[in-house]
This record gives structure tokens, sequence and C-alpha cells, in this order.
């Protein structure tokens, strides 16, 4: 599968703060998933992109699907403890049924 | 409403020995896909089956065969576990024509 560079690995936050994090591919993508992965859980979608360009919200939680279509960007505003958990990344195109993940970025957050 | 369910959650083998990782769904979903889990890597796809009938390799295949035993499940057998296949498994979901894969709560597998 295609290798997704995702950054940053992993960071500590504070309650409250605004928080970015980012993927990027060598081959462009039709789609760009985020998932969250709490302990001992699997992953759950959160955002669906599939437009160039597209930016789209749910709740606290912007994504943004890169022009070029090598990347995405997943922001969090407003950070609260329940925003711990992994982050992933994940790229796919229309005539392929396989996903390419990026290996996560852990969030903690400091109460 | 269960959406993808799998069985076991956890389990021990021992280096040679067989098991079946089962996985089924409730969303009436086409595809199905098992991927793994390891530290720092993300999710790699083992198997899919993009519809009933079929299954196709995905990236790390070797030490695993899968079966689509129906719409709803979709089955991992590994032949002979070794200590490299200790992951978390993850079966998927999803729809029609759809990346968005909907996913199981996972199997925690550790080979000794």
């Amino acid at each position: 599968g295609q290798q997704l560079n995702q950054s940053p690995q992993s960071m500590f936050i504070q309650e409250g703060e605004d928080v970015s994090m980012n993927c990027t591919s060598s081959s462009i993508f039709n789609t760009w998933l985020w998932y969250k992965q709490e302990p001992g859980e699997g992953p759950v979608l959160l955002i669906a992109l599939y437009k160039a360009g597209e930016l789209t919200s749910n709740g606290r939680l912007t994504a943004q699907f890169g022009i070029t279509r090598k990347d995405s960007f997943l922001n969090i505003s407003a950070s609260i403890p329940s925003d711990v958990g992994i982050y992933f990344c994940a790229g796919g195109l229309s005539n392929d049924y396989k996903l390419s993940f990026g290996a996560g970025t852990t969030v903690t957050v400091r109460a | 409403n269960a959406g993808v369910t799998q069985t076991p959650k956890f389990q021990v083998l021992k280096t040679g020995q067989s098991m079946t990782l089962q996985c089924a769904q409730d969303m009436n979903h086409n595809s199905m896909y098992w991927y793994r889990q390891d530290p720092g890597m993300g999710l790699r796809l083992i198997y899919y089956s993009a519809s009933e009938g079929t299954t196709d390799k995905g990236e790390v295949p070797n030490g695993y065969n899968v079966s689509r035993l129906n719409k709803r499940e979709f089955s991992l057998r590994l032949e002979s576990a070794a200590p490299s296949q200790t992951s978390v498994y993850f079966c998927a979901s999803s729809d029609q024509g759809s990346t968005e894969a909907f996913f199981g709560q996972g199997t925690r597998l550790t080979v000794v």
C-alpha cells in the first residue's frame, strides 16, 4: 500500500488549546478519512473528505482535503480530556476498496 | 446496533498452533477487510473481500488465509502461528463503492 507520513507522532496539549496534525503522501488520493482510536477499541470514523480543497467540520474537529490531493489536515479546537486517543489519517482511491493508513498521532491532554 | 463484531477479543497461541478469527457485520455491507495493527505502523491490510465470493491479498498476506463465508461473515485463519504474528487484528466493512470503513473492536493476539 501507499505510505502516508503523519505528523506529529505524538503531542501533549493543554486543555482548551487548538491543535493540528497533518498527513502527506507521495501519491494522490480521491478520498481522505480521519479516524480516532481509543484504548482497547477499534478506529472510529470522524470525518470523510471527497474533494480537493474541501473543508469539513464535525463539532470541534475540522479537516481539509489538500488542493494537491496529496495531503490532509485535521484541527481540534478547544481541546478537552476526552480528545485523548490516537488519530489516524487514511487515503483511498475511488476505483480501489483499499485504504492506506498513516502511523497515527497520539494525543494526550493535560488537564 | 452491533456493527462489526469480532471474536475472540484476546488469544494466546503457541508457535505452530492454528486458529481462526471470526468477524461478522450487520450493516449489509458488501466489502470486508482484515487489518493488523502494530506499534508505530498504523493499520496494514492483510486481505479483503470486495464482495461475497471474492477475496484478494492486501499488503501483508503471508501466513494468513481468509474465507468469505457469506455476506455477513469474513474469517481470518492462521495455519501455523509465528511470534511475528503477534498483533492486534481488526476486521472492517464498507458499503459498495465506499472507502468509509467501519471497524470492529479488535482481537489482541499473542504468539509465544
